[in-house]
């Protein structure tokens, strides 16, 4: 059962614009939501996180909002450069620490 | 400083076979989990290792066993392999939870090993 769902497989955008990647999960325990980025043959990076206790985070070009009434969170990358076109992962946990939950990822396209 | 390092890269196995994955943590890390990504979804938790113990264990078969050394790098073994155990491979290590981070489980993770099985 996926407990952590992202709905759009992929999503193409011009340089410059926001890009906004969208996540909906399920269990109502879980307290740590993360973004991770995979360029391909890499490994998934780290992105950026937020805590339940958040309802946004931000870090530089990156921002990730939470809707813990509607279990949705979104990640907003504001300018959206060439070099952000890779797979976004959403995941989630119950407790730092503890194994995480992925999506199964949306693949940005950021074109010229 | 190396991230996370997996062997092999790349290998091919027919059912019933066995297989044995290895991996190094980042310098600093002492815990390694291990995930199962097929194509198209998500990495799928498989088990973490922590002080040479499994510590937490995702909705794998028992054919799926791990290691940890001392040195905290880890094995993953898989026996009699399924076509459907076709998958990347990728491990990932955390730091000590003592050690001041964002509060949340910031993996790392190492590229991967695929899995072919015939």
């Amino acid at each position: 059962d996926q407990q952590v769902k992202q709905n759009s497989p992929s999503l193409s955008v011009q340089e410059g614009r926001i890009s906004i990647l969208n996540c909906d999960y399920t269990n109502s325990m879980f307290d740590y939501f993360l973004w991770y980025k995979k360029y391909p043959a890499e490994g998934p990076t780290f992105l950026i996180s937020i805590s339940s206790i958040k309802d946004k985070n931000e870090d530089g070009r990156f921002t990730v909002f939470l809707n813990k009434s509607a279990k949705h969170l979104s990640l907003h990358i504001v300018p959206s450069q060439p070099g952000d076109s890779a797979v976004y992962f959403c995941a989630a946990s119950e407790d730092s620490g503890y194994a995480l939950n992925f999506g199964k990822g949306t693949s940005l396209l950021v074109t010229p | 400083d190396a991230g996370v390092t997996q062997s092999p890269t790349h290998l091919i196995k027919t059912r019933g076979q066995q297989v044995t994955l290895r991996c190094s943590p980042k310098s600093g890390h002492d815990t390694v989990s291990w995930y199962q990504q097929a194509l198209g979804q998500g990495p799928q938790f498989i088990f973490q290792y922590y002080e040479e113990e499994e510590r937490q264990r995702g909705n794998f078969p028992d054919r799926f066993s791990g290691h940890q050394f001392p040195n905290y790098s880890s094995e993953l073994n898989v026996n009699a392999l399924l076509l459907g155990d076709s998958a990347l491979y990728l491990c990932a290590s955390s730091a000590p939870q003592g050690i001041p981070f964002s509060g949340a489980n910031v993996l790392t993770f190492g590229a991967g090993s695929r899995l072919t099985v015939l």
